[in-house]
């Protein structure tokens, strides 16, 4: 089974605060992302990467930055932690060539505070 | 840019019986994927179905299968014998088929088993 784990299911920080989430995964997928997910607003696309030190900006990039620097481990960091980036945080990874599904991880719920 | 819409917040259905969710997506793509992922309490998001463009066949996973609409951009899912497992929040969210492994997701419905 592919597992996909996420550093902290809940997280707590102070405004203006750095902020860093970790996602692993254990199956050798090229593809990995970084989701926020909003009430009524569903999941909205922050990062992904389709590979060792690549990243590309999905629709709402602005106040995260990213990092992958082994292929399993993709890193979501929030340079300045601000209250609207109270959100649930959600890591997926996929195969390149295996097939389009998309495997998520458990989230991490982050309130700024 | 692709957007899909599900109209339907929140929906409840008793125990053993059969619902609809609603899914319609708005695109200039001919060759794409459409899904149905289910988000149950507190718990990982999981693939329900997958649907091909290209494929007229409509997917069935055993209780779950899909009302493809190709035309009319319409990805229904119908879930029979409804169980309390199924309680969940349930996406549906499109990708292109080729060069570009984005998912882009629905706003959801909030389905509630009632016992």
């Amino acid at each position: 089974d592919v597992k996909v784990t996420q550093s902290s299911r809940y997280l707590v920080k102070r405004t203006g605060e750095k902020v860093f989430l970790e996602c692993v995964q254990d199956m050798d997928h090229e593809n990995m992302f970084w989701y926020r997910q909003d009430p009524g607003l569903g999941l909205r696309l922050i990062y992904f990467s389709y590979d060792v030190k690549m990243k590309e900006k999905g629709d709402i990039p602005e106040g995260y930055s990213v990092s992958r620097e082994k292929k399993e481990r993709f890193s979501l960091i929030l340079e300045s932690a601000s209250t609207n980036q109270t959100s649930m945080y959600l890591c997926a990874s996929a195969p390149r060539i295996q097939g389009p599904e998309q495997y998520f991880g458990p989230g991490t719920r982050l309130t700024v505070t | 840019a692709q957007t899909v819409t599900q109209s339907q917040p929140e929906m409840s259905v008793q125990e053993a019986e059969t619902v609809t969710l609603s899914c319609t997506y708005d695109t200039s793509e001919n060759n794409y994927y459409l899904f149905w992922y289910k988000q149950p309490p507190s718990r990982q998001m999981i693939l329900v179905i997958r649907q091909e463009a290209y494929k007229q066949q409509n997917a069935t996973e055993n209780r779950f299968s899909v009302n493809f609409q190709k035309a009319a951009k319409s990805f229904s899912l119908k879930i029979s014998d409804s169980q309390l497992g199924d309680t969940a929040m349930y996406f549906c969210a499109f990708m292109k088929r080729q060069g570009n492994e984005k998912l882009t997701f629905g706003t959801g419905t909030r389905l509630t088993i009632i016992p």
